[in-house]
């Protein structure tokens, strides 16, 4: 399938550095927000969330920062892979508001062998 | 695999036309969302639903309308379409629709091409 938004930022990597990317969320009363990646032709795929009450979460690989007061979300891919290659989402929800996600615009991950 | 299945995956109708697209939500989920993505506007939430009632409404055009069934599938009707409406359907299912923490599952998409 064709890849959607083809003029997302772009970041450039090479195989086995760290990456990150970088997200600045806008409602303040967000509480909980998600990191998704799409690969080409396929739906977003959920990496790792975290909650407005911690101010960092890791998983396999990834970890996720949240800075409250600047209102800014990061995630960080530890020796990144060729298929890590894909567009990474930030998503942002208020949970009093129900489960609705307001996605970021994207950027896109090229990994360089 | 998310486990959301979304039909059919690609679809190329004419202005004027009307479409359907289903959606069956993964195992055990009761909520269900329909997102569009277009070039120019990202990822828009469209509409959310729970074990058959509306929940919530986004940027929905009056030309859509959704709906959940009792076997909780869901149908995304787009109508009168126009060449605008050409994006990537996304479907996505949760368990409940509030709790924090509750992630939310996509579909692979349907493609839908207006000419």
């Amino acid at each position: 399938g064709e890849s959607v938004g083809l003029h997302l930022p772009t970041l450039s990597v090479q195989e086995g550095d760290n990456s990150i990317i970088n997200c600045a969320y806008s409602n303040s009363a967000s509480d909980y927000f998600i990191w998704y990646k799409q690969e080409s032709g396929k739906g977003p795929q959920f990496i790792i969330d975290i909650r407005s009450n911690m101010d960092k979460r890791q998983g396999q690989r990834v970890t996720v920062l949240l800075n409250k007061t600047v209102k800014h979300l990061s995630l960080q891919i530890a020796a990144t892979q060729p298929g890590d290659s894909a567009v990474y989402f930030c998503a942002e929800r208020v949970s009093a508001a129900g489960n609705k996600l307001t996605f970021g615009g994207g950027t896109r991950v090229l990994v360089k062998p | 695999d998310s486990g959301v299945t979304q039909t059919p995956k690609h679809l190329i109708t004419a202005t004027g036309q009307r479409v359907t697209l289903r959606c069956s939500p993964r195992s055990g989920d009761l909520s269900v969302y329909w997102y569009q993505q277009s070039l120019d506007q990202g990822l828009q939430f469209l509409i959310q639903y729970y074990n058959g009632e509306e929940r919530a409404k986004g940027n929905i055009l009056e030309r859509f309308s959704a709906q959940q069934f009792p076997d909780l599938h869901s149908e995304l009707n787009l109508s009168s379409l126009e060449l605008g409406d050409s994006a990537l359907y996304f479907c996505a299912s949760s368990v409940a629709p509030d709790r924090a923490g509750n992630t939310i599952y996509f579909g692979e998409g349907s493609w839908l091409t207006v000419v």
